[in-house]
């Protein structure tokens, strides 16, 4: 069956330092890859959806960006955090169709 | 992509059947309409899709009516454990090579009171 890893689970990181999010998807191939970003009490945020390697779409101009170096690994990343990026952090991969599976998320705070 | 309206929250009891409905007006010919729950400190779950009339399974029922501008999401016998987010989501299949946007909009909070 197919599985999503997202790691770390919680992290806390001074304003302007870098900031690096993993997630892996197992037990399947060429998924769609999403990043969504959940502000406390908010609705979730599309942030970026990759449709293979090297190919990724913003949905929002801000201080992150995201990468996907291997079919099944999409990554998250800033150059240097600001406050306004806390939030959960969700990964998913989507079926065809409409149909998709989250990481159990990670918990970033910027202090 | 098209637009979904859902009420805020929803307060229900223990044992009751709640009724969750979503507005999409503009949905289109190709579009299917889906359904996720997510609990505090998670991410959402996928509870069912469907494209007309009715589809049940283990967890729930949906309703949609022939027209298609909205859809009710149906939660028989609710218990405490049922309080969450559920998030109505309508879009077509992808196209081979793209992706589903897969936007969610604000959701419905369901509070079940004891």
């Amino acid at each position: 069956s197919q599985t999503i890893h997202q790691w770390p689970a919680t992290l806390v990181q001074p304003v302007g330092s870098p900031l690096s999010l993993e997630c892996t998807v197992e037990g399947t191939s060429n998924p769609n890859l999403y990043w969504y970003r959940q502000a406390a009490g908010r609705g979730l945020q599309l942030l970026f959806y990759s449709v293979g390697i090297g190919q990724i779409s913003s949905e929002v101009p801000q201080n992150l960006s995201a990468s996907r170096p291997q079919d099944r690994q999409f990554i998250l990343s800033s150059k240097k955090l600001l406050l306004s990026d806390s939030g959960f952090y969700l990964c998913a991969w989507g079926e065809q169709g409409f149909r998709a599976f989250f990481g159990q998320g990670t918990r970033l705070t910027v202090v | 992509l098209a637009k979904t309206t859902q009420p805020i929250s929803m307060d229900s009891y223990e044992g009751q059947e709640v009724n969750i409905t979503c507005s999409h007006n503009n949905i289109a010919t190709n579009d299917y309409i889906t359904w996720y729950q997510q609990f505090p400190s998670q991410g959402p779950r996928f509870i069912i899709q469907g494209y007309k009339t009715k589809v049940t399974n283990e967890v729930a029922s949906l309703f949609i009516p022939a027209d298609r501008k909205s859809s009710t999401l149906s939660l028989p016998r609710v218990s405490l454990s049922d309080t969450a987010v559920y998030y109505c989501l309508v879009g077509d299949k992808p196209l081979s090579g793209s992706a589903r946007q897969l936007t969610f909009g604000s959701g419905t909070q369901l509070t079940v009171l004891p």
